[in-house]
């Protein structure tokens, strides 16, 4: 199993243009999101989803759009990026048990982006 | 509104010292809880979770935590600090019934040799 994978590792583009950060994942997990890590501010949910067709906004959803199409990608696209999107993305999934075992968030490795 | 607190944001131990970093949560009922660790430049890890029961929990690394529900809190130890633990801690809880984990602000572990 590869886990959790991200790509690219690192990205820099330019104010206003647009790209899609990719997130897969092989274990069959339902539960899948995406997080934006900042100095001093922890990790800040942006949107996540329950599952293939089904996503829903986190904390911080302004500027950034997914899709889930199918139980194993979710991709985040920034349609026109600002200098304020600068930070290190995390992607996660998890299972989509209420207890026990399943509840565990597994991360890939991020996603470095800086806008100028 | 729903948060997590990590009131320390540096901490520094020497190697073989022990180890206490605090969380508390303000939720109405108890959430899921969990720690996970972050080394520099990589993703997180879970070192352990919470649900019910036992309210000490072991987990990796020789990691253990707490919860407290009269201090709404969940506090991560570890008898004797190794410099590989060198890291930033964080705490974070699931409300049951939700799918919206949220992260409290981080905690920065300096270990001294």
């Amino acid at each position: 199993n590869a886990g959790v994978t991200q790509t690219p590792k690192f990205q820099v583009l330019k104010t206003g243009q647009s790209m899609t950060l990719q997130c897969a994942q092989d274990m069959n997990h339902e539960y899948m999101s995406w997080y934006r890590q900042d100095p001093g501010m922890g990790l800040r949910l942006i949107h996540y989803s329950v599952g293939a067709g089904i996503t829903d906004q986190g904390e911080v959803p302004n500027g950034y759009n997914v899709s889930r199409s199918t139980t194993e990608d979710f991709p985040l696209r920034l349609l026109s990026a600002a200098p304020s999107q600068t930070s290190v993305y995390f992607c996660a999934s998890s299972s989509p048990s209420w207890g026990g075992v399943g509840n565990e968030q597994f991360f890939g490795p991020g996603t470095r982006l800086t806008v100028l | 509104a729903q948060s997590v607190t990590q009131p320390d944001i540096h901490i520094t131990v020497s190697e073989g010292a022990s180890l206490e970093l605090r969380c508390n949560y303000s939720y109405g009922a108890t959430p899921y809880l969990f720690w996970y660790v972050q080394s520099p430049g990589q993703g997180l890890q879970l070192l352990l979770k919470y649900f019910s029961g036992d309210t000490l929990v072991q987990g990796i690394k020789g990691f253990e935590a707490e919860f407290k529900r009269s201090q709404s809190s969940f506090n991560l130890r570890k008898p004797s600090v190794h410099w590989s633990d060198a890291a930033e801690y964080f705490c974070a809880v699931r409300k049951m019934g939700t799918y919206k984990y949220i992260f409290g602000t981080g905690t920065r572990l300096k270990v001294l040799a």
